[in-house]
């Protein structure tokens, strides 16, 4: 099984701050990596998926990166509604998501 | 555009089975090849990918769960369906459907772009 490793658990930020999650995998994934954001009592939003692509009407601020086992997620100046929890999740033979990353107010 | 709601119920005891159906609107559940999944969430905790089934029936399982989980689509009923045996406080969570997200040409994206709201299920006697 491919366990993905996501870092940090949590991340105290500031509105325009800019904030940098890390996923990484056990063996390489390819550019098969997508990102999540979740808020409390909502459906799961698809952010990211191919490690890069952003998906459709998702705002510019999010960007992914990366390629085999390290990935990253970046907010490039965050906004009050991007105060959630991100996950990353691999896309190989059966999906794995990280552990979560809560990113709180400051 | 489809949607997906859980639905079923709220408690179930230890030792019991827990039972849960993904309806699915906007679409037909056996058109196309689309992997329709069951993911879940344990309070305080990351996210676990439960298991899947193809448009054509076969599933596939997470393997830490496969001993006791059964996921089965429903075409009359436009639904797809989660049974987890033989449950522990453990298995408390906030379950939730999803759709596979598929490009222009149908080729698995192997992420999941449509979710439901989530349901959450408790453990307990």
């Amino acid at each position: 099984d491919i366990q993905m490793t996501q870092s940090p658990s949590s991340v105290s930020a500031s509105v325009g701050d800019r904030v940098t999650i890390t996923c990484r995998a056990s063996q390489d994934i390819s550019t098969w990596l997508a990102w999540y954001q979740l808020k409390p009592g909502k459906a799961p939003n698809l952010l990211i998926h191919g490690a890069s692509k952003l998906q459709s009407g998702v705002p510019s601020r999010f960007s992914g990166s990366g390629s085999g086992t390290e990935f990253t997620l970046t907010i490039s100046s965050l906004q009050p509604e991007d105060f959630a929890t991100y996950f990353c999740q691999q896309g190989n033979i059966f999906p794995a998501f990280g552990g979560g990353t809560k990113v709180e107010i400051k | 555009q489809v949607q997906l709601q859980e639905s079923g119920p709220g408690l179930v005891k230890p030792s019991q089975t827990l039972s849960l159906i993904c309806s699915v609107s906007g679409g037909s559940i056996s058109s196309g090849s689309y992997y329709w999944n069951w993911i879940r969430q344990p309070a305080g905790k990351g996210l676990e990918w439960v298991g899947r089934v193809y448009t054509n029936g076969d599933p596939d399982y997470n393997p830490s769960l496969k001993s006791r989980v059964t996921i089965a689509l429903d075409t009359s009923k436009n639904q797809f369906s989660l049974r987890l045996s033989s449950v522990t406080a453990a298995d408390t969570a906030v379950y939730y459907c999803a759709k596979n997200y598929y490009d222009s040409s149908g080729y698995s994206l192997r992420a999941f772009n449509i979710w439901g709201q989530g349901t959450m299920v408790t453990v307990s006697s």
